[in-house]
């Protein structure tokens, strides 16, 4: 298994400029979920999916998109990007959509907004 | 108020000291605790998980109080390679896990 994988590895942006960062997990598992990581303030939850179709938002949804058609892939699409959305982007899935399992984190993206 | 907070540190210990991280959880209704070690630039992975009674793997042991609302790590005999970040986890049953920002440990020869 390739558990979870995230492409890019490293991306820069301009200003106003969109993109998808995209997220895949070959582990069948039904949750899956975005974070983002700044300095000093830890990962903080962008979306959540508990299965296929299904989709919420977590601590900081806005500038964010997301989708889950399929259980196996969930990206995550940046509308306009801004230099506050500077940040590490961890892709993350679950066994189960009960929160009571470990989660599985995908190597990260590395997003520059300039 | 953040839903989960840690002690950001640094510890610098020495190699072979015990070392202790804690951390708080503000929603009552949490129900899973887990603690995640973060290496450099690199993704967080699962240390291990908290039980009530509290648990134990090697060296580390896990605690949680539910009274206090904080769970602890502790790390006996430190090596080098002990290392990172420690990320604590607090999940409810909304299926959102609330991660703390981490407190770095640095283990030195």
């Amino acid at each position: 298994n390739a558990g979870v994988t995230q492409t890019p590895k490293f991306q820069v942006l301009k200003t106003g400029q969109s993109m998808t960062l995209q997220c895949a997990q070959d582990m069948n598992h039904e949750y899956m979920s975005w974070y983002r990581q700044d300095p000093g303030m830890g990962l903080r939850l962008i979306h959540y999916s508990v299965g296929a179709g299904i989709t919420d938002q977590g601590e900081v949804p806005n500038g964010y998109n997301v989708s889950r058609s399929t259980t196996e892939d969930f990206p995550l699409r940046l509308l306009s990007a801004a230099p506050s959305q500077t940040s590490v982007y961890f892709c993350a899935s679950n066994p189960s959509a009960s929160g009571s399992y470990t989660q599985y984190f995908g190597p990260g993206t590395r997003l520059t907004v300039l | 108020r953040k839903e989960v907070e840690q002690d950001p540190g640094p510890f610098n210990v020495p190699e072979g000291a015990t070392v202790a991280f804690n951390c708080t959880y503000s929603n009552s209704a949490s129900q899973s605790f887990f603690w995640y070690r973060q290496d450099c630039r690199k993704e967080p992975k699962l240390l291990m998980s908290v039980y009530s009674s509290g648990n134990e793997d090697g060296r580390f042991t896990a605690q949680l109080n539910r009274a206090s609302q904080y769970i602890s790590l502790l790390i006996r005999d430190s090596k080098l390679s002990d290392s990172a970040t420690y990320l604590c986890v607090a999940s409810n049953t909304g299926n959102q896990f609330y991660f703390g920002t981490g407190t770095s440990l640095t283990v030195i020869p």
